[in-house]
């Protein structure tokens, strides 16, 4: 998951496995949540994201989680391939409030084949 | 789709030297962001722009002017470069409103020498 401090979070999986990414937001009236994914060499790319109003949500191969309770929005891959390798990204927001969100500091995703 | 192209992949320069930055979103979006990226510190955000010839601080605006002179442009300006500096520089933009997932350009990897 998140963690603050100068080295990111490293998730490694075997191919073909699922995979958890954690993310714990700080902002209780955060409304807007989107996951990244940032390859290497590369910009950050949306993935997927989920309104306060849901507490599921999927994709292709992705399902975001969220838990206001908690404060805390997890990211699952099915069948996680080498292509997945990558930094993932949580970021909130507050809809209709400032259009700047606050990113988390990323979790690296590493794929064995 | 939405493309953020940005200038330069890789620029190198020397101390001193004024650096430009530049950035161009096709999608008619009101924001326009810049970010540096540097290891285990995630995204910090540098300026920001809602609109054509307004511009905000960032959380680290300190070395860095900007300028957005169109819509669809958004400059960096490194008045006067210096190794701390050295960094990856992520553009992105955003449509505004209650849409505020962000798009990003691909990174300029800069090096101060």
């Amino acid at each position: 998951g998140e963690s603050v401090g100068l080295h990111l979070p490293t998730l490694s999986v075997q191919e073909g496995d699922n995979s958890i990414i954690n993310c714990a937001y700080s902002n209780s009236a955060s409304d807007y949540f989107i996951w990244y994914k940032q390859e290497s060499g590369k910009g950050p790319q949306f993935i997927i994201d989920i309104r306060s109003n849901m507490d599921k949500r999927q994709g292709q191969r992705v399902t975001v989680l969220l838990n206001k309770t908690v404060k805390h929005l997890s990211l699952q891959i099915a069948a996680t391939q080498p292509g997945d390798s990558a930094v993932y990204f949580c970021a909130e927001n507050i809809m209709g409030g400032s259009y700047i969100p606050t990113f988390g500091r990323g979790t690296s995703l590493i794929v064995h084949p | 789709d939405v493309k953020v192209t940005q200038s330069s992949r890789y620029l190198v320069k020397r101390t001193g030297e004024k650096v430009f930055l530049e950035c161009v979103q096709d999608m008619d979006h009101e924001n326009m962001f810049w970010y540096r990226q540097d290891p285990g510190l995630g995204l910090r955000l540098i300026y920001f722009s809602y609109d054509v010839k307004m511009k905000e601080k960032g959380d680290i605006p300190e070395g860095y002017s900007v300028s957005r002179e169109k819509k669809e442009r958004f400059s960096l300006i490194l008045e006067s470069a210096s190794t701390n500096q050295t960094s990856m520089y992520l553009c992105a933009s955003s449509l505004g409103g209650n849409r505020n997932e962000q798009f990003f350009g691909p990174g300029t990897r800069l090096t101060v020498l």
